[in-house]
């Protein structure tokens, strides 16, 4: 079955220091790979998405995703980062039924 | 706001009672989505709708049960809901079924059942 692992439940960063969210994913085949972020109290939102072509996938709010095929990740990162960058961020792929499944989310800390 | 409007945004109910829910989208999009999020697990598929039809269940209680009366709007009745029920639930809509369109949620409804 198609899924991602998101191995860390929290992810502690200074503010301006660089941020790294970890995914790995567990495909047949070509995966699509997708980022979503949630604030308190709100739905989750779209960042960014790999289907093809160039492994760094730039997205929303500075972020960016890199698709490391050999190591089946696609961590999230975000070079300088800012304490309203706090909230739960969750990686996702498409499965078998071509919906999309969703890792467990980490919970992203900025501290000032 | 996203475009998808979910409400109530909270709700506390007894295991005796019937509530429902409700989801709305004025994106134009056709396929519609309910998924259950309990802390520190992933997102549960629980309903898909394309085109006002089902498509998926995964192997939902029967406790829930969804309605879909047009491409607009989503439902979800509950009726002698278990604790274990509690959970923040939420609405996505996408353009098509397919999942390189990605997803447009709204906000959730927070339920919690005593």
């Amino acid at each position: 079955a198609q899924s991602v692992a998101q191995p860390e439940d929290q992810v502690n960063v200074a503010e301006g220091n660089p941020l790294t969210v970890k995914c790995t994913y567990s495909v047949s085949g070509n995966p699509y790979l997708f980022w979503y972020v949630q604030y308190p109290n709100r739905g989750l939102q779209f960042l960014l998405k790999y289907i093809t072509g160039d492994n760094l996938v730039k997205g929303s709010y500075g972020f960016e995703a890199e698709f490391n095929k050999s190591q089946t990740s696609f961590h999230l990162k975000k070079p300088s980062a800012l304490v309203s960058d706090s909230a739960l961020y969750f990686c996702a792929v498409r499965d078998g039924n071509n919906r999309l499944a969703f890792g467990k989310g980490n919970q992203v800390v900025v501290i000032p | 706001e996203t475009g998808v409007t979910q409400t109530p945004r909270h709700l506390v109910m007894g295991m005796t009672n019937k509530k429902s829910l409700k989801c709305e989208q004025h994106l134009g999009h056709n396929a519609m989505y309910w998924y259950k999020q309990s802390a520190k697990k992933p997102l549960e598929l629980m309903f898909v709708y394309n085109f006002k039809e089902q498509t998926e269940n995964n192997s939902v209680p029967s406790r829930f049960s969804p309605e879909c009366p047009n491409s607009s709007h989503l439902f979800l009745h509950l009726h002698t809901l278990q604790p274990e029920d509690s959970a923040l639930y939420l609405c996505a809509s996408s353009q098509g079924q397919a999942a390189n369109y990605g997803y447009t949620f709204g906000s959730g409804t927070r339920l919690t059942v005593v």
